[in-house]
């Protein structure tokens, strides 16, 4: 167990729809990532956010978008489903900003399944 | 552009023997590099990091990887493999902003 919690682990849900996921970090880490697996483009990294603010921007298409809260946890927000969206869709979280990457390993959780119909 | 290239989508290997996962890297500074595994319907879990210093890494489970700037690889081993190590294997590289650059993975088989 990493500490790092995901809700819900399963989704289903249609195209055209939106869905929020959700992410509690470990207890202390600041800094949340959220990644996609897909069977055709592997593990993708998203986007970062670090004590509320947004760190760096991967390969996030602009129907999706993210937020940090006051409490750290953070929220994967998905819109305008499309069937290449289906993917499984990790968080990890650590503790610094990123600058210091010697310190600062990522802590993976468990995923949400995301499978639009 | 930062990459990581794994070259073997499956191996199998026999419960006892050992093992070698390859991983190759593209990256224009100092390079940070992970592997990671993931069990089937579980999150990824580190199994070891390199970051400087000595180029041969132990990680956690017996696992363990040598970093070989010459050749651009940082490869993973374990001399006796368990039947519970059957999982996906990826090596990562760490880019600018902490992002991790990830292989395309490395199913692993374990026969008995």
């Amino acid at each position: 167990d990493s500490g790092v919690t995901q809700t819900p682990k399963h989704l289903i849900t249609a195209t055209g729809q939106r869905v929020t996921l959700r992410c509690s970090p470990r207890s202390g880490d600041l800094s949340v990532y959220w990644y996609q697996q897909s069977l055709d483009q592997g593990l993708q990294f998203l986007i970062q956010y670090y004590n509320g603010e947004e760190r760096a921007k991967g390969n996030i298409l602009e129907r999706f978008s993210a937020q940090q809260f006051p409490d750290l946890h953070s929220e994967l927000n998905l819109s305008s489903l499309e069937l290449g969206d289906s993917a499984l869709y990790f968080c990890a979280s650590s503790v610094g900003s990123g600058l210091e990457i010697a310190s600062d390993t990522q802590y993976f959780g468990p995923g949400t399944r995301l499978t639009v119909l | 552009a930062q990459s990581v290239t794994q070259p073997d989508i499956h191996i199998t290997v026999s419960e006892g023997a050992s093992l070698e996962l390859r991983c190759n890297y593209s990256y224009g500074a100092t390079p940070y590099l992970f592997w990671y595994v993931q069990s089937p319907g579980q999150g990824l879990q580190l199994l070891l990091k390199y970051f400087s210093g000595d180029t041969l890494v132990q990680g956690i489970k017996g696992f363990e990887a040598e970093f070989k700037r010459s050749q651009s690889s940082f490869n993973l081993r374990k001399p006796s493999v368990h039947w519970s190590d059957a999982a996906e294997y990826f090596c990562a590289v760490g880019a600018y902003g902490n992002k991790l650059v990830f292989g395309a993975g490395t199913i692993l088989r374990v026969k008995s």
